[in-house]
């Protein structure tokens, strides 16, 4: 799986925009990007996920470059709900069955 | 039914002891995933399985012996292990087949603590 790097850690404060980079610089045409999130004390949940074009659902858009090399994951109103680690992951849509997580994005909320 | 339900939520276990880690998914999935998290880093794929046939092993040590009994159900069980097993188990389901999806969805996790 191509390799995604994202910054350790940010802060934002609450009922204020949070952007959210990633870097998949050796990502493939057949590469989805995916973001899930890890709130304390749970399992992973799904954010959305995209492949070229930028995507919006309930939870979050995802802003993907022309060049697919970066995208970022928007979320338009943090609340303190929202404090967790946010993943960013590439995947083949077919056929492959592993996630590969990497480092990770701890978003801290401020109130 | 939409969640993942994983049992027992917290486990203490010497190393000689044997126990099991269960995981129940009611959504129809064919695809379940064990994962090993430590802590303060990502979780690590152990087990696949798909349409209860071990697909994906991540040369996983043999004193965890997954079984997946039936479409609902995924067992992992534990003999022999070491302090560093230590860390929370996730599982995780998703659907095959017609109508399937690239989702995951995870339960809560065992955290396991081997003395």
């Amino acid at each position: 799986d191509a390799k995604t790097t994202q910054p350790n850690s940010m802060e934002s404060n609450e009922e204020e925009p949070v952007h959210l980079p990633c870097n998949h610089s050796t990502i493939s045409g057949t590469d989805y990007i995916h973001w899930y999130r890890q709130l304390p004390s749970q399992g992973p949940e799904y954010v959305i996920h995209g492949l070229t074009s930028n995507v919006n659902n309930r939870m979050a858009s995802l802003a993907i470059a022309e060049d697919r090399k970066s995208s970022t994951l928007i979320l338009h109103r943090a609340t303190l709900r929202d404090a967790a680690v946010y993943y960013c992951i590439l995947r083949l849509i077919q056929g492959a069955q592993k996630l590969v997580f990497g480092q990770g994005t701890r978003l801290t909320i401020n109130p | 039914d939409t969640e993942v339900t994983q049992t027992p939520k917290h486990l203490v276990m010497g190393m000689t002891n044997k126990k099991s880690l269960k995981c129940e998914q009611h959504m129809g999935h064919r695809a379940m995933y064990w994962y090993k998290q430590k802590a303060k880093k990502p979780p690590e794929l152990m087990f696949v399985y798909s349409y209860e046939k071990l697909s994906i092993n991540e040369s996983v040590p043999s004193r965890f012996s997954p079984e997946c009994p039936n479409s609902s159900l995924l067992n992992l069980h534990l003999h022999a292990l070491q302090p560093e097993d230590s860390a929370l188990y996730l599982c995780a389901s998703r659907p095959l087949g017609l109508g399937g999806t690239d989702t995951q969805y995870f339960g809560p996790g065992t955290r396991l603590t081997v003395l």
